[in-house]
């Protein structure tokens, strides 16, 4: 089946620099969507690309779907402790479900 | 946030019961999902539900069962439970592109299981 993973698991830094979270897929994707889950809270949607090399920006967040649709990336600039939380990526093929990556857990120290 | 509710919200069972959670909608969408969230893990479906009285496996199906009489309902049942199954479940609704792939997601709030 499908599968998703999604590098890295953890990462740590300080306010104002910049992480990236990438995410691949066994199989072409029909479209990607991006996730935000807050400490103790549920997963909330992002953002959605559908189209190959699509590039979104939403303030601070830039997503990007590969030209083969089969991976994904999301990059924050300048991060502030307000960005604390775990990153799922999540890939649609045919069928009307998601295949989740394993997320990435940020955290943000002063 | 849309207008998603699981019940219960914590429980604790023990090895062997029954046991049913509960996902109830307001926004009148035609997919709902069960996921589990285990660490490590990320989200894994367990079924999901495209119409009232259509249900499909995902793929942690087993031990699992469903069903959704009304389109607001979504019902999850552990037939036995077991240790294994202790996580954090999550009910999830979208609506669907013409093509078959889904809309975003929009999830409840969750139920934590405990099974000792």
């Amino acid at each position: 089946g499908q599968q998703v993973m999604q590098i890295p698991q953890y990462q740590h830094v300080q306010e104002g620099e910049d992480f990236t979270t990438y995410c691949n897929s066994s199989t072409t994707l029909s479209n990607i969507q991006w996730y935000k889950q807050r400490p103790g809270g549920h997963p909330v949607f992002l953002i959605q690309l559908v189209k190959s090399g699509e590039v979104k920006k939403q303030k601070r967040l830039t997503f990007q779907f590969g030209e083969a649709k089969k991976n994904s990336s999301l990059h924050i600039t300048a991060t502030q402790t307000t960005d604390v939380g775990t990153y799922f990526c999540a890939g649609a093929g045919t069928a009307s479900k998601l295949t989740f990556g394993t997320g990435t857990r940020l955290q943000v120290t002063l | 946030d849309a207008g998603i509710t699981q019940s219960p919200r914590h429980k604790v069972t023990e090895t062997g019961t029954p046991v049913t959670l509960r996902c109830h909608q307001t926004e009148n969408h035609r997919y709902m999902y069960w996921y589990r969230q285990d660490p490590g893990h990320g989200l894994r479906l367990i079924h999901y539900s495209y119409g009232v009285k259509d249900t499909d496996k995902g793929e942690v199906s087993d031990g699992y069962s469903v069903s959704r009489s009304k389109t607001e309902d979504f019902l999850l049942t552990l037939e036995s439970a077991t240790s294994s199954q202790t996580s954090v479940y999550f009910c999830a609704i979208s609506e669907s592109m013409a093509s078959g792939a889904p809309y975003e997601q929009y999830f409840g709030p969750g139920t934590r299981l405990t099974v000792t």
